[in-house]
């Protein structure tokens, strides 16, 4: 069973325009949820992670254990933000699981 | 920040022979570590967590005896692939914990194995 889902493969918006990447997930524990984003040509790298309520790059995700949501969200999209996103949960063990990620594309 | 180095970034070799990927943390110690594999527009899909120290710990369906895992040191873990086939071509990452149980990783940028 996929236990994060990132429904949308790729999410195209112009700029300026807010962006919301979805995320869900299945845990039956206390969930810790991270953000990775990959910048073409670039490893993969931390963006956020739920439990340091930060806001990076004008990036924010709030995690919603009703709905079992951790969406990445961003005002006003910029194009340095083109980028694929990964949604992320860390599992028993240690191990961190990742989403099928989605590729943000921003556009002038 | 901290930096994870891979090596090779991409190697080409002949069916039936044997493969090795360097990873290293280059400015922290890492406990653990672990291996990715990653097929053309698919995530990660996590192969082992390397332990130092230890054996590694493998996710069901991947091959103990066909990747071999070592991580002698707190800032090098290597993955062997061994008798390589054309199906093990792939894109292989690995990442490195900061801290222990943090799920902070920083990644090697990846090594782009091609079996002919």
């Amino acid at each position: 069973a996929q236990r994060v889902t990132q429904p949308e493969k790729l999410l195209s918006v112009f700029k300026g325009a807010p962006v919301e990447l979805k995320c869900n997930y299945s845990y039956s524990g206390s969930p810790e949820l991270f953000w990775y984003v990959q910048y073409s040509r670039q490893r993969l790298q931390l963006l956020l992670r739920h439990i340091s309520r930060e806001s990076i790059k004008g990036f924010t995700a709030d995690l919603n254990k009703g709905e079992t949501s951790f969406h990445l969200k961003k005002p006003f999209a910029q194009e340095e933000d083109s980028a694929m996103y990964y949604c992320a949960l860390l599992e028993y063990g240690n191990k961190l699981v990742f989403g099928a990620g989605t590729i943000l594309r921003v556009k002038s | 920040g901290a930096v994870v180095s891979q090596h090779p970034s991409w190697v080409i070799c002949k069916s039936g022979t044997s493969v090795k990927i360097e990873c290293r943390s280059l400015d922290f110690q890492a406990t653990t570590m672990f291996w990715y594999r990653q097929f053309p527009k698919q995530s990660l899909m996590l192969m082992a967590t390397s332990n130092e120290g230890s054996k590694a710990t493998y996710e069901q369906g991947v091959e103990k005896d066909k990747f071999l895992i070592n991580h002698a040191s707190l800032t090098l873990s290597t993955l062997t692939v061994t008798s390589a086939h054309p199906e093990d071509s792939s894109f292989y990452i690995c990442s490195a914990e900061l801290g222990t149980d943090t799920g902070e990783l920083f990644f090697g940028e990846g090594s782009r194995l091609t079996v002919l």
